[in-house]
């Protein structure tokens, strides 16, 4: 079955400091995959996705997320974190229903917190 | 453009009582899936609707429900409330469903309080 796994529940960095986020995922093919934030009371904002080609793939907001097929991973990174990135991110996997992208499966979130 | 908008933004239950949830997607976009998000659980999906036909459910019981109109507006019912059906749920519009390189939007949710 399809899953995600969002390793670290918590993390707290300094502004200005680099930033990674884990995830991992358990797919049998080539997977859709997504990196979402969620501000507090807010919906979910789209910061970048993976479909095929260029594994390195650059979202909004200076973040970026390199997909690697042999770690089954797809990690978010950001070279500087400002204050305002402080929010809950998450990252998931397109189930396929006939060959194309279905519903979404989410990892737990991982919290972001950001100290001045 | 509009995003997706859900209302209402916040509501309280009884146990027992019924709730319906509406979604207004992204002008052109044919698709709306349903999420719920609880701590505990995570994002959960519920189901997706692309021209008036539910097309893929997840693993939910039938007390949810839901239904999508020739505008694409979609809406969600949930019967016979229980407390564990307090969540946030989230509605998320795409162009033309699960196709390679669709994007999916989401709302910014209900807050769903069951007490």
């Amino acid at each position: 079955a399809q899953s995600v796994t969002q390793p670290d529940i918590h993390i707290t960095v300094s502004e200005g400091a680099s930033l990674e986020l884990r995830c991992n995922y358990s797919y049998g093919a080539t997977p859709y995959l997504f990196w979402y934030v969620q501000s507090p009371g807010q919906g979910l904002q789209l910061l970048l996705k993976y479909f095929s080609g260029d594994t390195l793939v650059q979202g909004i907001k200076g973040f970026e997320a390199e997909f690697k097929r042999s770690q089954s991973s797809f990690n978010l990174r950001k070279p500087s974190v400002h204050w305002s990135d402080a929010a809950e991110y998450f990252c998931a996997v397109g189930a396929r229903i006939g060959g194309s992208q279905g519903n979404l499966i989410f990892g737990k979130g991982t919290k972001l917190s950001v100290k001045p | 453009k509009a995003g997706v908008t859900q209302t209402p933004r916040y509501l309280i239950k009884t146990r027992g009582q019924q709730v319906t949830l509406s979604c207004s997607p992204i002008s052109g976009h044919r698709s709306v899936s349903w999420y719920q998000q609880t701590p505990g659980q995570g994002l959960q999906f519920l189901f997706e609707y692309f021209s008036e036909t539910q097309r893929n459910k997840g693993n939910f019981p039938g007390r949810f429900s839901g239904r999508q109109f020739s505008n694409s507006r979609s809406e969600m019912n949930v019967s016979t409330l229980e407390l564990g059906d307090s969540a946030l749920y989230l509605c998320a519009s795409s162009l033309v469903g699960p196709e390679r390189g669709n994007t999916i939007y989401f709302g910014e949710g209900s807050w769903l309080t069951v007490v």
